[in-house]
Parts: structure tokens; C-alpha cells; sequence
């Protein structure tokens, strides 16, 4: 699976859109971009994913750029209940695959300042 | 749906007795994956079952780690002896490939997880 790289940590003002990048310029063309957060003391909570195309669901939208080497989680408007750690997981689609299905890496830690 | 439940949410126990965690998927999930997370080393699996089948277990540490699926609703993942360097938070996760049984969302639910403390 390709690897990822986010920056370890973001603020965000509440109410404003929190942006949230990641690179994966080692991306193949069968695997989709994928996203996850860790609110504290919680599981991990899957948020969006996408191939190509931008994608736009009632948590989050995902820009993902023409080359596909790098994607954008987008928070329309960010709450406090926000801040957690952002994981952006680049894979193919297949529970088939053995190994490491998901490696999470550090992501990103984003806080939501009132 | 309840979503994944895992018990306990608290463990702490002293070096060299047996720990048991235990999960319950999602109903009509048959998927099942055990993850660890610790400060150090992040998430990890440790082992995914498919319709109550080990299918990887790369991950398991080692010899005293044990994990069992005996029925689609419940699954176990023992540590005996347990050690110090096992203190962490297990997580339980299920998932399914849907109604279509094709393309896979990619999409893992995962359960409160189990805080153990091996003193």
C-alpha cells in the first residue's frame, strides 16, 4: 500500500473550514484514498473515501487532485467535537489482501480552538 | 444497532496472569479484525478473521497471544502469560462487504476498545 504523509498537527478555528492535506504521491491506480478520526479515548471513525473523483458526504468532503499524489479532507464547518486525530490511508478495496489491511500511521492531530 | 461492543473497557492486572477481551460485531458483519494501539508503535492488526475463520495473523506478537471466533457474534483475544509490554488499548473491528458482496467501501466500525494495564 502506498504511504502517506500528513502534517502531525493542525488548528482550526471553530466554525471555519478545516483543510486538512495529505500526500501520497506513490499512489497506483487501484487504490483509493481514505479517511478515518480518532476522537479521544474513542475507535477510530470512517469519515469518507474516494478514487478520483471529489466526494462529498454528510461529515466531510474529500478533493482529491488530477494526478492523485495528494487529497484534501475538508470540515465545512468546524465544531469542538471536531478535534481528533485525522488518518489518511491510501489502499485498494479488497478485504481479500492479507496483511496490514489499514496501516493508520500518526495522522495529523487537529484541535478546534473556540 | 448497537455497533461493535467490546468487554471490558478497564483491565489492569498483574504480570504473568491471563487477560481475556472479549468483542461482539456487528450483527451480519463477517469480517472481524483485532487492532492494538499504543503511544509508541500506533495502531496495529493483529489478526482479521473472515465468517469466523483466522485469515492473517502476521500480526500477533508472539506465542502468548491467542484469538478465537467461535460463533459469528463473539470473538476472544486471550494474552497468557500476560507482560508489561502488552499494557494498551485493544480494539475490535468488524466489517462486511455489503449487500452486493462486490466492492468493498472500505469502511471498518470499530468498537470503544479495552484499556489493559499489565502492572
Amino acid at each position: 500500500d502506498a504511504k502517506t504523509t500528513q502534517p502531525p498537527s493542525m488548528d482550526c478555528a471553530e466554525g471555519r473550514a478545516a483543510n486538512l492535506p495529505c500526500n501520497h504521491s506513490t499512489i497506483s491506480g487501484n487504490e483509493y484514498v481514505y479517511w478515518y478520526r480518532q476522537i479521544h479515548s474513542q475507535g477510530p471513525q470512517y469519515i469518507i473515501h474516494g478514487l478520483k473523483n471529489n466526494e462529498t458526504n454528510e461529515m466531510a468532503s474529500l478533493i482529491i487532485t488530477e494526478d492523485r499524489k495528494s487529497s484534501t479532507l475538508i470540515l465545512p464547518h468546524a465544531t469542538l467535537r471536531d478535534t481528533a486525530v485525522y488518518y489518511c490511508i491510501v489502499r485498494v478495496p479488497s478485504l481479500l489482501n492479507t496483511g496490514n489491511q489499514f496501516y493508520f500511521g500518526t495522522g495529523t492531530s487537529l484541535t478546534v480552538i473556540p | 444497532d448497537a455497533g461493535v461492543i467490546q468487554s471490558p473497557r478497564h483491565e489492569v492486572t498483574e504480570m504473568g496472569q491471563e487477560v481475556t477481551l472479549r468483542c461482539k460485531p456487528i450483527s451480519g458483519h463477517d469480517y472481524l479484525f483485532w487492532y492494538r494501539q499504543t503511544m509508541m508503535r500506533g495502531l496495529e492488526l493483529l489478526i482479521y478473521f473472515n465468517n469466523n475463520v483466522p485469515i492473517d495473523d502476521s500480526g500477533m506478537p508472539e506465542d502468548r497471544f491467542s484469538a478465537k471466533m467461535p460463533n459469528a457474534s463473539f470473538s476472544t483475544l486471550k494474552i497468557q502469560p500476560s507482560e508489561p509490554r502488552d499494557s494498551a488499548v485493544y480494539f475490535c473491528a468488524s466489517s462486511s462487504l455489503g449487500a452486493s458482496g462486490g466492492h468493498w467501501t472500505g469502511e471498518l466500525f470499530f468498537g470503544e476498545g479495552s484499556r489493559l494495564t499489565v502492572l
